[in-house]
């Protein structure tokens, strides 16, 4: 099946530095890539939707330049968190969109693994 | 537009009883519907999904779910509550083109013995 591997799966940064969180889609070709940001005991928030080859589309709210996205091949993304602080301490997660493989059986959505962001 | 609402963010079960998580969505095209089951710091994991035709989902772990189109709602079900069911779930909608996806706030699941 369609697997999703995130990295890292945990960091610990410094204030003011950036982070960089990888996506890649293992066995399949992910033209679409969603991003989202989860708070401890809330539900998941879509920061971005990122397609190969093109800019980002980021929802209201979420800071363009402070969440860089970038999508440069079918089967990587990454998100990074630039000159972060502790407000960004959150749990982030990748999916990657993945058509089925019978008919009529549409559309589903494979998730990463997470990455608990720790910004002190 | 579409959203979801779960009811209840918090539901105690015994062990071996029936589970009931409740799903109601909100769309202007015909929706895809789903459920993910959340570990502590993982991801997501599907566990059943509606797109077209049988009303009646199956899923892994004994989980199923029904949608009913005239009451809106895709609740999640299990005859008999197992301990490793305690997690978070969530509901999902999207569009049949999966342009857009929209979770529900989750619902919390424990599990007493």
């Amino acid at each position: 099946g369609a697997v999703v591997s995130q990295h890292p799966s945990w960091v610990i940064c410094k204030s003011g530095t950036s982070v960089k969180i990888e996506c890649r889609s293992l066995d399949f070709q992910a033209t679409t890539m969603f991003w989202y940001r989860q708070f401890p005991k809330q539900s998941l928030m879509l920061m971005a939707t990122s397609n190969e080859g093109s800019k980002a589309t980021y929802e209201q709210g979420v800071e363009k330049d402070k969440f860089l996205i970038n999508h440069a091949s079918l089967t990587l993304s990454t998100l990074t968190v630039t000159s972060a602080h502790p407000e960004d301490s959150s749990f982030y997660i990748c999916s990657a969109r993945v058509r089925g493989t019978r008919d009529r059986e549409g559309y589903g959505y494979t998730f990463g693994s997470g990455t608990r962001l720790t910004v002190v | 537009a579409q959203s979801v609402t779960q009811l209840g963010s918090h539901v105690s079960v015994s062990e071996g009883a029936l589970v009931l998580l409740r799903c109601n969505y909100s769309s202007s095209v015909p929706p895809y519907l789903f459920w993910y089951v959340q570990y502590p710091n993982q991801g997501l994991q599907l566990l059943l999904k509606y797109t077209t035709g049988a009303t009646l989902v199956k899923g892994i772990n004994g989980f199923e779910a029904e949608f009913k189109k005239s009451e809106t709602s895709f609740h999640l079900t299990k005859p008999s509550a197992h301990m490793s069911d305690a997690a978070e779930y969530f509901c999902a909608v999207s569009g049949n083109t999966g342009n857009q996806f929209y979770f529900g706030t989750g619902t919390s699941l424990t599990v007493i013995p």
